[in-house]
């Protein structure tokens, strides 16, 4: 089983609507995670981090965490053509700061 | 505006010829990471150091060394590129938090 599992996508979101990204993770990683956008050629632009269980919101942005069930999730709301890009999971793996990616997720926003 | 900065954005590299890449930061982070991502892939680890101590990952080619002279700077040296390393080279740097901030990229070409 990979350490952080992601669906790949292409999530197709109307504009103005929520889009709902979700990633699973093993017990070999820890409970930090992080949200990171790439756009197509660009390199990854942390979106959030997620240490405790339940919801933090920034924005547009919300982000869940479930430990009980190992899932974390990231909610888009009032979702615009410029949030079209990849998400990227990551959970931190030790103490020095190592990530594990997910392959990440797709998103197209819709006009 | 603190930040991680790249050089080359754009490399072009013959086969077997050695190349160069560099990173600096005004974070003043104490870890430095290199990723190489390939299309439609997760950045994948391929050093870290933490102050001055150096790890590298289990998979990383022995073609790839880096050095980091100081805090700031950070260099990836690929001693003979060959067709199969032509990718974006991502530099990221961390703090207590272990957010990590990633760099622009140096898209590398080789011919």
């Amino acid at each position: 089983q990979k350490e952080v599992e992601q669906n790949s996508g292409p999530l197709s979101v109307p504009e103005g609507a929520i889009a709902s990204l979700n990633c699973t993770y093993s017990d070999r990683v820890s409970q930090s995670f992080f949200w990171y956008r790439q756009y197509s050629g660009k390199s990854p632009e942390l979106i959030m981090s997620i240490y405790s269980n339940g919801d933090k919101e920034d924005g547009r942005f919300t982000a869940q965490l479930n430990k009980a069930s190992q899932y974390v999730s990231l909610l888009i709301r009032d979702s615009q053509p410029s949030d079209s890009a990849t998400y990227l999971c990551a959970a931190l793996t030790d103490s020095w700061g190592k990530l594990q990616f997910g392959a990440g997720t797709q998103v197209v926003v819709t006009p | 505006d603190a930040m991680v900065i790249q050089n080359p954005r754009y490399q072009v590299t013959q086969f077997g010829k050695p190349v160069t890449l560099s990173c600096s930061q005004t974070l003043n982070h104490n870890v430095m990471y290199w990723y190489q991502q390939k299309s439609s892939q997760a950045p994948k680890l391929l050093f870290h150091y933490y102050d001055k101590d150096f790890n590298n990952e289990a998979d990383t080619p022995d073609n790839f060394q880096s050095r980091r002279p100081n805090t700031s700077f950070c260099f990836l040296d690929i001693r003979s590129p060959g067709l199969g390393d032509a990718a974006m080279y991502l530099c990221a740097t961390s703090g207590v938090d272990h957010e990590q901030y990633f760099g622009p990229g140096t898209r590398l070409t080789v011919t």
